[in-house]
């Protein structure tokens, strides 16, 4: 199956401060990758559908300020933190799919944010 | 974002013992799939069943698909502590950009 890369898998950072994750999908061009907060034992929630090119679409309920998004090539979207709280402490994890085909969701890593 | 209906939410059974994870809609599911994830990793697709009355077999979990396409089941037989772990039934939004709906998961606990 097709590989999705999600960087950094662990991070710690001061509150006030800024996280970027990344999310590439390595071995196909993913045109929308989709990124998720989870709390432990719980279902996926989805944040924000990232488009190549054009704007996130974001859930309702997400502030696009708090979380940036980012996919500027076919390979590779961002999300960054702003202003990182304790409560923004989460799972994080992206995903990306064939448009045509086989509707497989590939998944990051995921990344473990602390925010201290 | 939209939930599908899960059950149950969390599990602990004892290695040998067999269990059924339910996963229903209100409405018909263009296709279904289920997800198993280890803590700290992401979901990995386990099966996609798309036809109704549709049945599939992985090793020790058999899957279902309803015959009205409103609801699927997840079957272990002689569970072991391998198979713990979060189980997550999704649905496929063919029309938007492959928009998974998720299930709220059953996170199983297989003890030795």
């Amino acid at each position: 199956g097709a590989v999705v890369s999600q960087h950094p898998s662990r991070v710690i950072c001061k509150s006030g401060t800024s996280v970027k994750i990344e999310c590439r999908s390595l071995d196909f061009q993913a045109t929308t990758m989709f990124w998720y907060r989870q709390f432990p034992k719980q279902s996926l929630m989805l944040m924000a559908t990232s488009n190549e090119g054009s704007k996130a679409t974001y859930e309702q309920g997400v502030e696009k300020d708090k979380f940036l998004i980012n996919h500027a090539s076919l390979t590779l979207s961002t999300l960054t933190v702003t202003s990182a709280h304790p409560e923004d402490s989460s799972f994080y994890i992206c995903s990306a799919s064939y448009l045509v085909g086989k509707a497989e969701a590939f998944f990051g890593q995921g990344t473990r944010l602390t925010v201290v | 974002t939209q939930l599908l209906e899960q059950s149950p939410q969390f599990l602990s059974i004892q290695e040998g013992e067999n269990l059924t994870v339910y996963c229903n809609s209100s409405s018909v599911f263009s296709s279904l799939q289920w997800y198993r994830q280890e803590p700290g990793e992401g979901p990995v697709l386990l099966v996609t069943v798309v036809t109704g009355g549709e049945v599939k077999k992985l090793k020790r979990l058999t899957f279902q698909f309803g015959d009205a396409r409103k609801d699927s089941s997840l079957h272990i037989t002689a569970a072991q502590p391998g198979d713990t772990g979060l189980y997550l039934c999704a649905e496929v939004n063919a029309g938007n950009n492959r928009k998974l709906i998720w299930g709220l998961g059953t996170s199983l606990a297989v003890n030795p």
